[in-house]
């Protein structure tokens, strides 16, 4: 059974680099084919997609947001690692983290990130 | 960038009729298309991916089809737990896109 649950911290302030956790059991990241990424939800709004990173250490970034984000692995502590720096009100969604194997086959319960002062 | 734009915004409809969802893109994305439902405070669930395989334990009365640049999700008969939010997904280019989702209710 496939699991994954984001930590980190849950506000932080504007100009702060977002630091956040996946950890995921059920499936390792050095399957062929096999991603984790991750993605935001604004409230009301879709969900949007942020990085990913792939069994062979393959990563892409949303190019809107690139020079911002970083995407690293712990294979050994089956851990996704994901910054955001530079963090601004607008940045204040749910972040997920999700398992791919070509579709999102599973999404984490994410984590509220609220950016404010 | 492709853009996914999805209609109607929102669907309201009874129990026992069929939902019918339309996503389309702005270029050709294949077959590359995925259909996720989201319901209030949960996570999205993968419904369908690549147009028509549905997902492990997804009923059959959800169905997808299209190609190139028009799909649809069908809901054959409209179940209560199927209100929710529907996004179409698409993982032909980068970046990944979504569309921005359609609302079913169920009366």
């Amino acid at each position: 059974q496939i699991t994954l649950k984001e930590s980190g911290p849950t506000l932080v302030k504007p100009t702060q680099t977002l630091t956040l956790t996946c950890t995921f059991s059920g499936f390792s990241l050095t399957s062929t084919l096999v991603g984790v990424g991750w993605l935001r939800q604004a409230p009301g709004k879709a969900p949007e997609w942020l990085a990913l990173l792939y069994w062979d250490d393959e990563k892409r970034y949303s190019p809107s947001l690139e020079s911002r984000l970083t995407i690293t692995k712990d294979t050994s502590e089956n851990r996704v690692v994901f910054t955001m720096t530079d963090m601004d009100p607008v940045d204040t969604a749910r972040y997920y983290c999700a398992h791919w194997t070509g579709a999102i086959d599973l999404w984490g319960p994410g984590i509220v990130v609220t950016v404010s002062s | 960038e492709i853009v996914l734009t999805q209609s109607p915004a929102t669907l309201s409809l009874s129990p026992g009729e069929r939902a019918t969802l339309s996503c389309r893109a702005s270029q050709s994305v294949s077959i590359y298309l995925a259909w996720y439902q989201q319901k209030p405070g949960q996570s999205p669930r993968l419904l369908i991916y690549d147009t028509s395989y549905r997902a492990i334990g997804i009923p059959a009365r959800f169905s997808g089809s299209g190609s190139g640049t028009d799909f649809t999700l069908t809901i054959s008969s409209l179940e209560p737990e199927d209100s929710a939010v529907y996004y179409c997904q698409q993982r032909h280019d980068w970046p990944r896109t979504f569309g921005q989702g359609s609302k079913v209710e169920i009366k």
